[in-house]
């Protein structure tokens, strides 16, 4: 199983700053089989990112995404309200299917 | 527009059974493969099954392999997932979600519902 280690745990910034969440593989998974989701509380996840730097439809310019083998990140260039919620990276170079353990983005 | 309704959650004893369904509908249902992915309460997301575009093959979390099961109406364009067995700690939200296509090489999850709980507990 391919195990996702999301850091950090929380990051407190402000609204206007840049945030970098990172996401490291215990195995390669190339520079294609990574996404990246958002969360916020009582809704189910929304896809940012595929194939590691591709945005989802409708996703906004400030999201961003790169990396490859076994280290990626997602990168807000700069932080607006709504963006405050939980990020997952999932990677799906194998199965079974595996989900980071998430990193909080909170309003510092 | 991917729309996906999840039905079926509740109150369960350990050891009983549930079927959780969800209906589809803004796309080729029989294109694309349909998963399960789980979140119990306060915690992240644990993927839990998958069926592919044509129903005949499926896959499973070791966690639940041999008690869940996976399968698919394509007549009504609705992913059932029969749950057996159940365990305290399959207490979750159960989230449908579509595959990026059609499941045999999973991809990434379309999610749209809004989950189903279920909660195992005596």
């Amino acid at each position: 199983e391919i195990v996702l280690t999301q850091s950090p745990g929380t990051l407190s910034l402000s609204p206007g700053e840049r945030a970098t969440l990172s996401c490291r593989a215990s195995q390669d998974i190339s520079d294609t089989f990574l996404a990246w989701y958002q969360q916020k509380p009582g809704q189910a996840p929304r896809l940012l990112i595929y194939g590691a730097s591709s945005r989802a439809p409708g996703i906004p310019e400030r999201f961003s995404g790169s990396g490859s083998g076994t280290d990626f990140t997602l990168t807000i260039s700069r932080l607006e309200p709504e963006d405050f919620a939980l990020y997952y990276c999932q990677q799906y170079r194998r199965s079974p299917l595996t989900f980071g353990q998430g990193t909080r983005l909170e309003i510092k | 527009q991917v729309h996906l309704v999840e039905s079926g959650g509740g109150v369960v004893q350990p050891g009983r059974s549930l079927r959780l369904s969800c209906e589809a509908s803004g796309f080729t249902f029989s294109s694309f493969g349909m998963h399960w992915v789980r979140q119990a309460p306060g915690k992240g997301l644990e993927w839990v099954a998958v069926s592919w575009f044509d129903g005949r093959n499926r896959n499973y979390a070791d966690s639940v392999k041999g008690r869940f099961t996976i399968s698919r109406d394509t007549s009504k364009n609705t992913v059932h997932l029969q749950m057996n067995s159940l365990r305290v700690e399959d207490t979750a939200v159960y989230y449908c979600a579509r595959d990026s296509g059609g499941g045999m090489y999973p991809g990434w999850f379309i999610f749209r519902g809004q989950g189903t709980l279920v909660t195992v507990s005596s």
